[in-house]
């Protein structure tokens, strides 16, 4: 069946832009998670959705990044004012709850390039 | 948090057994141990968790420690398309339930012929 998918791929802007990532996860599936890979690092949580709130955003790094998920299915990732340390690969993932047991499925995730 | 520890790299030969060892000396008792791997380009793979108990599925084995704080994941065969990085991670437990992920630096496994 379809996996997660990720639009765009890559995503080059420039410094002060606005960017809109988003993220169709599996069919049926609840949980919705963001994460932040940087080079040479492993992948960092943003964000988690449980339906259409987010039920915990304590990894947004400041208040230029928002996500909404308004339907419980697509979800949005919004930069405001991008700066070049945003520059990194975005991962989005979903389960089917949010539970112990429950594996995360991750998208291809979107490069995000600011010059 | 409990935190791992792993090598930065390993290596193996294609066909052999790889044993990707992982330290959780921090773990709590309800905390799983999760594997997920990453192969370049690509976004991670869920392989296989567990609590306390041995685990094995069809890609992986998992060997947990009497004691918890340590782990080794063991591809049986491996082949060139398991070269990725591999990360050892613990659930954080929260009270809602989720599963939020905190990824290490991961060992990165390079198969060679």
């Amino acid at each position: 069946g379809a996996g997660v998918s990720q639009t765009p791929s890559n995503k080059v802007t420039e410094k002060g832009k606005y960017v809109e990532l988003r993220c169709d996860p599996i069919s049926g599936h609840t949980a919705l998670y963001w994460y932040r890979q940087s080079l040479g690092q492993g992948p960092e949580f943003l964000i988690y959705f449980q339906g259409t709130g987010a039920a915990d955003d304590s990894g947004l790094p400041n208040d230029r990044f928002f996500a909404v998920r308004p339907e419980g299915s697509v979800s949005t990732l919004k930069i405001q004012r991008t700066e070049r340390g945003d520059s990194a690969v975005y991962l989005c993932a979903s389960s089917l709850g949010g539970g112990d047991s429950y594996e995360q499925y991750f998208g291809p995730g979107t490069r995000l390039t600011v010059t | 948090d409990a935190k791992t520890t792993q090598p930065p790299s390993m290596d193996c030969a294609e066909g052999r057994a790889a044993n990707l060892p992982c330290n959780h000396s921090t773990i709590s008792g309800n905390e799983y141990v999760y594997w997920y791997r990453q192969i370049h380009s690509q976004g991670p793979q869920y392989i296989i968790h567990g609590l306390k108990n041995n685990e094995t599925n069809e890609m992986a084995s998992l060997i947990i420690t009497e004691d918890r704080k340590s782990s080794t994941l063991i591809l049986p065969h491996a082949t060139l398309r398991d070269t990725a990085v591999y990360y050892c991670i613990v659930r954080v437990a929260f009270s809602g339930g989720y599963n939020k992920l905190i990824f290490g630096a991961g060992t990165r496994l390079a198969v060679h012929p």
